[in-house]
């Protein structure tokens, strides 16, 4: 079976610091899919990244960093210089490879960033 | 850009209540997903569709049934709402071109049943 752990519940930051949202996932399939969406205070969550498993190259997006182990079965989530619109709700994903299978979501981690 | 509509953002109902949650997308997605929100819980499945007419359930099926009669549409019905059917629900769709596609989400509904 599937599963993701998001290991912390809530995270605060002060605005300015680069904070790391930890992933970890198990899964038997040797193809699968990971996703990070953000949801912030309006309640739609909002796609970031979707990456394949044999992709582990790391991903960089403006301030938005993901660190892709295949060893560890993580995928961490780091946000440089952080800032107040930062804060959300982050949740983590795992999927199977075919097509019409659903997500399986991780609890979530709750960032608050302090101006 | 991608749009999935929920047919309402709040919601209150009597317990006993039969509730219609709709969903609308409007990218010509096969999948489409109806999952529900709790805090400490995450998100969790209640049921998804891959095509018209179909339907599989998902992790907590109980207590809810859908309904797809158009691709764009997918309806979440609570047949006699409870009390522990307060949530939030949100609706996903996605498009299946065989492999696993992004899911792009609803605004979700804040459902309360007193």
């Amino acid at each position: 079976a599937q599963k993701v752990t998001q290991a912390q519940t809530e995270i605060s930051v002060v605005e300015k610091e680069d904070v790391t949202l930890d992933c970890v996932y198990e899964t038997r399939d040797t193809t699968y899919y990971l996703f990070w969406y953000k949801q912030p205070p309006s309640g739609e969550l909002v796609f970031l990244i979707r990456r394949n498993s044999f992709d582990e190259q790391n991903e960089i997006s403006g301030r938005y960093s993901w660190n892709f182990q295949k060893s560890t079965s993580s995928f961490n989530f780091t946000i440089t210089a952080s800032q107040v619109v930062d804060s959300a709700v982050y949740f983590c994903a795992l999927s199977e490879e075919e097509g019409n299978t659903p997500l399986v979501f991780g609890k979530g981690t709750r960032l608050s960033v302090i101006a | 850009d991608v749009k999935v509509t929920q047919s309402s953002r709040y919601l209150v109902k009597r317990t006993g209540e039969k509730v219609f949650l709709e969903c609308v997308q409007d990218m010509d997605h096969e999948n489409m997903f109806w999952y529900r929100q709790d805090p400490g819980l995450g998100l969790r499945l209640i049921y998804f569709s891959y095509d018209v007419k179909m339907k599989e359930k998902g992790d907590i099926p109980e207590g809810y049934s859908v309904s797809r009669e158009k691709k764009e549409r997918f309806s979440l019905i609570l047949e006699s709402a409870s009390t522990n059917q307060t949530s939030m629900y949100l609706c996903a769709s996605s498009p299946n071109s065989g492999q696993q596609e992004t899911q792009y989400f609803g605004p979700g509904t804040r459902l309360l049943v007193l």
